[in-house]
C-alpha cells in the first residue's frame, strides 16, 4: 500500500493568516490526491481533488499544488470557519489511503 | 442533496460481529460506489470496501476474509459486516461514495464510533 505522510500533525494561526499542509506518498502517485475537510460532528467534506481542482462551493482561499511525491494545501487568509481537520487521500494505487490529518486551531 | 447516515450498534464484545448500515437519501445506490471507510484512535484512516452500481463488491485485502458489504436497493441501504473483531477494530466507522467516473469520495456519512470491548 501507498503511505501518505501528512505534516504537520496539529497547526494554531491567527485569523488571516496563511497555512500549508503538507502530503508525501511513499511513491509516486501522478496527482491523484483529493483533500477533505472535517469539522467536529460533521460529515468530511471533499476539498480538492486532482491536486488543484475545488470542489463545488469550496472557497477560493484553498488551493492545491504538489506532483510526484509531494503534495501540499494552502488555506489563504484563514477565516474561523477553517478551523477543522484536514487529510489527504491517494488514489492512484489500490487500495485508496490516507493521510493521518492535520487539526487545525486558532491562535 | 445527498446525506448518508451510519447506524448500529456503538459496542460490539470481543469474536462477534460489527454490523453497521448506511442510509443514503438524495442518490440511488443503484449508480456509482458507495463503501466503507473507518478512523482508529490517532487518526489512522482505513478504506474498507465498496459494493458497486451493479453490486460486485471490492474489499480491502487486509480484511477481506472478514468483511461483507451488501445492500438493500428497495430501502436505499448498504450494510457491513465485520467478522471476528477484536478491540483493534474499535474506531469511527464512515460511509462513502464514490461518483463514477471519479475515485475521491464526494459523499460522506458523519461516522459513527464503535468501540469493541467486552
Amino acid at each position: 500500500d501507498i503511505q501518505m505522510t501528512q505534516s504537520p500533525a496539529s497547526l494554531s494561526a491567527s485569523l488571516g493568516e496563511t497555512v500549508t499542509i503538507e502530503c508525501r506518498a511513499s511513491e509516486d502517485i501522478y496527482s491523484n490526491l483529493a483533500w477533505y475537510q472535517e469539522k467536529p460532528g460533521n460529515s468530511p467534506q471533499l476539498l480538492i481533488y486532482d491536486v488543484n481542482n475545488l470542489a463545488d462551493g469550496v472557497p477560493s482561499r484553498f488551493s492545491g499544488s504538489g506532483s510526484g511525491t509531494q503534495y501540499s494545501l494552502k488555506i489563504n487568509s484563514l477565516q474561523s470557519e477553517d478551523v477543522a481537520s484536514y487529510f489527504c487521500q491517494q488514489y492512484n494505487n489500490y487500495p485508496p489511503t490516507f493521510g493521518g490529518g492535520t487539526k487545525l486551531e486558532l491562535k | 442533496e445527498v446525506q448518508l447516515q451510519e447506524s448500529g450498534p456503538g459496542l460490539v464484545e470481543p469474536s462477534q460481529s460489527l454490523s453497521l448500515t448506511c442510509s443514503v437519501t438524495g442518490y440511488s445506490i443503484t449508480s456509482n460506489y458507495w463503501g466503507w471507510i473507518r478512523k482508529f484512535p490517532g487518526n489512522k484512516m482505513e478504506w474498507m470496501g465498496y459494493i458497486s452500481y451493479s453490486n460486485n463488491t471490492n474489499y480491502n485485502p487486509s480484511l477481506k476474509s472478514r468483511i461483507s458489504i451488501t445492500r438493500d436497493t428497495s430501502k436505499s441501504q448498504f450494510f457491513l459486516q465485520l467478522n471476528s473483531v477484536t478491540t483493534e477494530d474499535t474506531a469511527t466507522y464512515y460511509c462513502a461514495g464514490l461518483r463514477i467516473p471519479t475515485d475521491w469520495f464526494a459523499y460522506w456519512g458523519q461516522g459513527t464510533l464503535v468501540t469493541v470491548s467486552s
